[in-house]
């Protein structure tokens, strides 16, 4: 079963900051926190992922609270372009057979 | 990024038959894939995990005679759904992991829609 959970769906104005939560307070001390997107009738698209620290890549920010429970991905400007489902995953990192178990994700809509 | 093609894209197809899609790495060895299954409004489904040169292993509740896995080599996985019904009329997705990157990161096909009619 996964491991997080997630608001259904979200509405954001293009040009805005798209905040993104997710809770996991089961995590364990080795799982990561990883977000990938599936835009419509397309595979999933990987975004980014971390452990404890806050990362930043070219496509968005990870903000993980202190006790790891929760996180928050933000895409800094939203473009129509990244309405899509996003998924946040625990897993173990490392391993070469870890399984990726997709809960429901939330559904972000960027409006016009 | 690395990249994972699927083949084919979409196919129709009568029901009774089997039908093969293609999992391929292109720029990469990749020792585990994976096949997952999403039907409509709904979300990715893991159906098995395809190690190369051993069996699949496969999900509960996944039938391993209906949904052949084999991975011949290190750039190749296929999945043979046989005896196609009306149900298996799915989005069909493979992700393989790049052995070559630090944490193992997951890569993702385009996925394959099979229609049976």
């Amino acid at each position: 079963d996964a491991k997080t959970t997630q608001p259904p769906s979200m509405d954001c104005a293009e040009g805005r900051a798209a905040n993104l939560p997710c809770n996991h307070s089961t995590i364990s001390g080795n799982e990561y926190v990883y977000w990938y997107r599936q835009i419509h009738s397309q595979g999933p698209q990987y975004i980014i992922h971390g452990l404890k620290n806050n990362e930043t890549n070219e496509m968005a920010s990870l903000i993980i609270t202190e006790d790891r429970k929760s996180s928050t991905l933000i895409l800094p400007h939203a473009t129509l372009r990244d309405t899509a489902v996003y998924y946040c995953i625990v897993r173990v990192a490392g391993g070469a057979t870890n399984k990726l178990i997709f809960g429901t994700g939330t559904l972000l809509a960027v409006q016009p | 990024g690395a990249v994972v093609s699927q083949h084919p894209s979409w196919v129709i197809c009568k029901s009774g038959t089997s039908v093969k899609i293609e999992c391929r790495s292109l720029d990469f060895q990749a020792t585990t894939m994976f096949w997952y299954r999403q039907f409509p409004k709904q979300s990715l489904m893991l159906m098995a995990t395809s190690n190369e040169g051993s069996k699949a292993t496969y999900e509960q509740g996944v039938e391993k005679d209906k949904f052949l896995i084999n991975h011949a080599s290190l750039t190749l996985s296929t999945l043979t759904v046989t005896s196609a019904h009306p149900e298996d009329s799915s989005f069909y997705i493979c992700s393989a992991i790049s052995s070559g990157v630090s944490y193992n990161e997951q890569f993702f096909g385009p996925g394959t829609r099979l229609t049976v009619l």
